[in-house]
């Protein structure tokens, strides 16, 4: 069964750091979207992403973070400069149509800012 | 804003036992409802979906009824396997595109 991959599972990083998260959606999906974790907390809907331009985002996504599908394959979540507060499970996922009852999730990147 | 409360966990079982997780929301208009799982190492995954009132969402044995009168969804299952120990997420949407709008996810452990 198609998966949404996500790399690192893992990723440690100092405060003022840029990372970079990356997803591999399934591959004839045309919707992309991010999400967070902050430990002990309510997943969180950061931005979406279709026809190469961000369709909505959340006021958590401020201009420390841009998401680019700079191939035909990857989606990416770019922090520019961390911050300790930034340490959360982000999760990936992405949907043929646009709609909930068809979106698929990838298992994760946990972020570590220290 | 729209919002999803479930109960806090983690809530541990011996196989075999009735399970119920609550879930409450708050939400302006008609809301779509979900339930997410995520097993060990994997991603979130639907496990059953209402649309409207009175509606009942089911899949590998879990059902959950849409209440508009309480605005619950609560998420059962009759006998709970090892196997579905995993975390679960109680999500609704306004419309059926618009961000999922999530609860904080309850641990299930089930014990043999």
């Amino acid at each position: 069964e198609p998966e949404v991959t996500q790399t690192p599972s893992h990723q440690v990083t100092q405060m003022g750091q840029e990372v970079i998260l990356r997803c591999v959606p399934i591959s004839n999906h045309l919707y992309f979207y991010w999400y967070r974790q902050i430990l002990g907390q309510k997943v969180e809907f950061l931005v979406s992403f279709y026809n190469n331009e961000i369709s909505e985002k959340s006021e958590i996504f401020d201009d420390q973070f841009s998401v680019e599908r700079p191939d035909g394959s990857n989606f990416t979540l770019k922090i520019r400069s961390t911050k300790l507060e930034d340490s959360a499970m982000y999760f990936c996922a992405s949907s043929e149509t646009g709609t909930n009852e068809k979106l698929f999730f990838g298992s994760g990147t946990q972020l570590s800012v220290l | 804003g729209d919002s999803v409360t479930q109960m806090e966990g983690p809530v541990t079982l011996s196989e075999e036992a009735f399970l119920t997780i609550n879930c409450t929301y708050t939400a302006t208009g008609y809301p779509s409802l979900f339930w997410y799982v995520q097993y060990p190492g994997e991603g979130l995954q639907l496990l059953l979906k209402a649309t409207k009132a009175d509606d009942k969402g089911s899949n590998k044995g879990f059902e959950a009824t849409y209440r508009k009168e309480t605005t619950s969804f609560h998420l059962e299952k009759g006998s709970v396997q090892v196997s579905d120990s995993a975390v679960y997420f109680c999500a609704l949407s306004d419309r059926g595109n618009t961000p999922l709008v999530f609860g904080k996810g309850t641990r299930l452990s089930v014990i043999a």
